[in-house]
């Protein structure tokens, strides 16, 4: 089944612990991005990745790296959480040339 | 720079009420993408349709309707004879298809309610 898979679902953290959420798709797309989505402010795009090794930042990057090192995966790390980041993450990915961005499940993360 | 305005917050309706959802657009670019995605209860995005900034026929799938509009940049979604199973938050979004084609830009979603 063509999906894109992110785990883990639901995160509790701590202020400053580094944390990882993972991303992977099965489709053999280019394009890769992270939103996050918070209340009355709608998704905003957190960065995406044009292919491997290609990524550029989305309307709200800081505080947050992402990597590209294989097609199929693109982790999204917070070095040091803060709970202004506490929000619901999406993942997504999509063919190149307007082609339509599949989303993950999401995962929730609550930074204490 | 691009934007998309979805100026509904909430929305709500009687079953077998139509409804309209309102989403206008700004870019600069002649070649671009809109989208609506639908985010049930549930929590995931689910892809509706896309519609190319070259194609401006109107579509309808079942209920749904979709009436793009580049004169006035909208692209607007109807839904006919609403049921409660429609009740979810719709966001309408853009993607050029130039240099920034990675960038999709989201409106701040409708949330519609359809009442039984």
């Amino acid at each position: 089944e063509a999906q894109v898979t992110q785990n883990p679902r639901y995160l509790i953290t701590v202020t400053g612990k580094k944390l990882t959420v993972t991303c992977s798709q099965n489709m053999n797309h280019e394009y890769m991005s992270w939103y996050r989505q918070d209340p009355g402010l709608g998704l905003r795009q957190i960065y995406y990745s044009m292919n491997v090794e290609v990524t550029d930042k989305g309307d709200v990057p800081e505080g947050y790296k992402v990597s590209r090192k294989e097609k199929r995966n693109f982790p999204l790390i917070l070095e040091s959480p803060s709970p202004n980041q506490t929000s619901l993450y999406f993942c997504a990915s999509s063919p190149q040339g307007g082609g339509v961005y599949t989303f993950g499940s999401g995962t929730r993360l609550t930074v204490v | 720079a691009q934007k998309v305005t979805q100026a509904q917050t909430e929305i709500s309706v009687v079953e077998k009420e139509d409804v309209t959802l309102d989403c206008v657009y700004e870019t600069r670019d002649t070649t671009y993408y809109l989208f609506w995605y639908k985010q049930p209860p549930s929590g995931e995005l689910v892809f509706l349709i896309r519609r190319n900034s070259f194609d401006e026929q109107n579509e309808i799938s079942g209920r749904y309707s979709w009436n793009f509009q580049k004169s006035t940049s909208s692209f607007n979604f109807t839904i006919t004879a609403s049921q409660v199973v429609d009740s979810a938050v719709y966001f309408c979004a853009l993607r050029s298809y130039g240099g920034s084609q990675g960038n999709l830009i989201f409106g701040k979603g409708t949330k519609l309610s359809v009442k039984p």
